[in-house]
């Protein structure tokens, strides 16, 4: 049973580029977390999907960055026009559907590290 | 709104020697409580949680942690300190009648020293 999947690793843009993050989440999951980790800082909340579904946004910057889960096909996160203060490391987690399954914890993907020139 | 302080950025303990990571939190309503542990240049590792029951919960590479409602605390402790701990560590909590989202604190760079 695969982890979260995330891809690119590692992104280079230059300043006003658009950066695509890709998430892919564990098998039988269907709940999607983005969240930033700044340069020697914790852990920012910055969205909750589910299919075709936006639950909470409340951590999203307000221009430029969007969010999106389709029914077919991972999570991608989305940031236009991007800006040296970008720069991070982006981290996916997933959780069941059920509240059955759901035992609380989230489970991450290895990171996407986007780096603005 | 629940929030979660780590007041320590930095601890440093001898290896062999017991270590405490400090976590309070600030929820209404009964918490989940979690430990994730982070390697460098990876992701999020999860190691406890409480949920319910009883207050000292077991996770992996022998960390525990003890749920404290009156302090409203989740310190993680592990009796014996290994140079393989070291590793950047965050608390984190959830609201269970609330989103399924996670708050995290700041983080405690653990640092065990030969």
């Amino acid at each position: 049973n695969a982890g979260v999947m995330q891809n690119p690793r590692h992104l280079v843009r230059r300043r006003g580029q658009e950066a695509r993050l890709r998430c892919s989440p564990m098998k039988g999951h269907s709940h999607v977390y983005w969240y930033r980790q700044l340069p020697e800082e914790g852990l920012k909340f910055m969205v909750y999907l589910q299919k075709e579904n936006i639950i909470d946004e409340s951590g999203m910057p307000k221009e430029r960055f969007s969010a999106e889960f389709p029914k077919e096909g991972p999570s991608i996160l989305r940031i236009q026009q991007v800006v040296r203060g970008d720069s991070a490391a982006y981290f996916c987690a997933s959780s069941p559907l059920s509240r059955t399954a759901n035992t609380g914890e989230l489970f991450f993907g290895e990171g996407s590290r986007l780096t603005v020139l | 709104a629940q929030s979660v302080a780590q007041p320590e950025d930095q601890v440093n303990v001898a290896e062999g020697n017991p270590l405490t990571v400090k976590c309070t939190y600030s929820v209404s309503g009964n918490p989940y409580l979690f430990w994730y542990v982070q390697y460098p240049n990876r992701g999020l590792q999860f190691l406890l949680k409480y949920i319910t029951g009883d207050n000292l919960v077991k996770g992996s590479y022998g960390f525990e942690a003890e749920f404290n409602k009156s302090q409203t605390s989740f310190h993680l402790k592990k009796p014996s300190a290994l140079v393989s701990d070291s590793a950047l560590y965050f608390c984190a909590v959830r609201v269970p009648t609330g989103a399924n989202n996670l708050f995290f604190g700041t983080g405690t760079r653990l640092t065990v020293i030969p």
